[in-house]
């Protein structure tokens, strides 16, 4: 039972260079997520995907884009990757309603130098 | 828009005492409310939630909330710590916009000692 499924679970980048953070999960869930973690900031949401074929921005989407490939994938792009974008990312899933829980993946450990 | 304040970054506590971490929530509508925890280098699971009806909210490994509305809170409490608990504790509010697009505290990091 696989859950939430991220990749890869580390990456170095340089400054200027891109990169992809792969999501996929297998609950047949409508609704995906993509957030930041920062020490002393909680997590903070980037995108969500509320069902296939839709994106909407959260509290912090500037350099990034995301992209629902299908009910089971959801990807984030970094395409001018910056030192302010050193960070946990975690991925997440729920069905759809307010009072559901969301699933988190184990999240992948990013730095910028 | 929905937050939550979590009062404490750290908290320390001896094993076997109580366990006690705050969360208020500033909301316009009724909330509902959420207690995630983080152990190291692992992703958030679900230790309790607050939707509709009983107020007192049973979870996961012997934590349980109270959702006071009078107070806008809903503190995390377990009766005996155990050297398992130590992580840090996210209390969350779902985004009344639609959807489930929760909203974090800014943690609480749980130390037990000996």
């Amino acid at each position: 039972n696989a859950g939430v499924t991220q990749t890869p679970k580390f990456q170095v980048l340089k400054t200027g260079q891109s990169m992809t953070l792969q999501c996929a999960q297998d609950m047949n869930h409508n609704s995906m997520y993509w957030y930041r973690q920062d020490p002393g900031m909680g997590l903070r949401l980037i995108y969500y995907s509320a069902s296939e074929g839709t994106t909407d921005k959260g509290e912090v989407p500037n350099g990034y884009n995301v992209s629902r490939l299908n009910k089971r994938e959801f990807s984030l792009r970094l395409e001018s990757a910056a030192p302010s974008q050193t960070s946990v990312y975690f991925c997440a899933s729920s069905l759809t309603g307010m009072n559901t829980e969301a699933f988190f993946g184990q999240g992948t450990r990013l730095t910028v130098v | 828009a929905q937050s939550v304040t979590q009062l404490g970054s750290h908290v320390s506590v001896s094993e076997g005492a109580l366990v006690l971490l705050r969360c208020n929530y500033s909301s316009s509508v009724p909330p509902y409310l959420f207690w995630y925890v983080q152990y190291p280098n692992q992703g958030l699971q679900l230790l309790l939630k607050y939707t509709t009806g009983a107020t007192l909210v049973k979870g996961i490994n012997g934590f349980e909330a109270e959702f006071k509305k009078s107070e806008t809170s809903f503190h995390l409490t377990k009766p005996s710590a155990h050297m398992s608990d130590a992580a840090e504790y996210f209390c969350a509010v779902t985004d009344t916009g639609g959807g489930n697009k929760l909203t974090f505290g800014t943690g609480t990091q749980l130390k037990v000692e000996l």
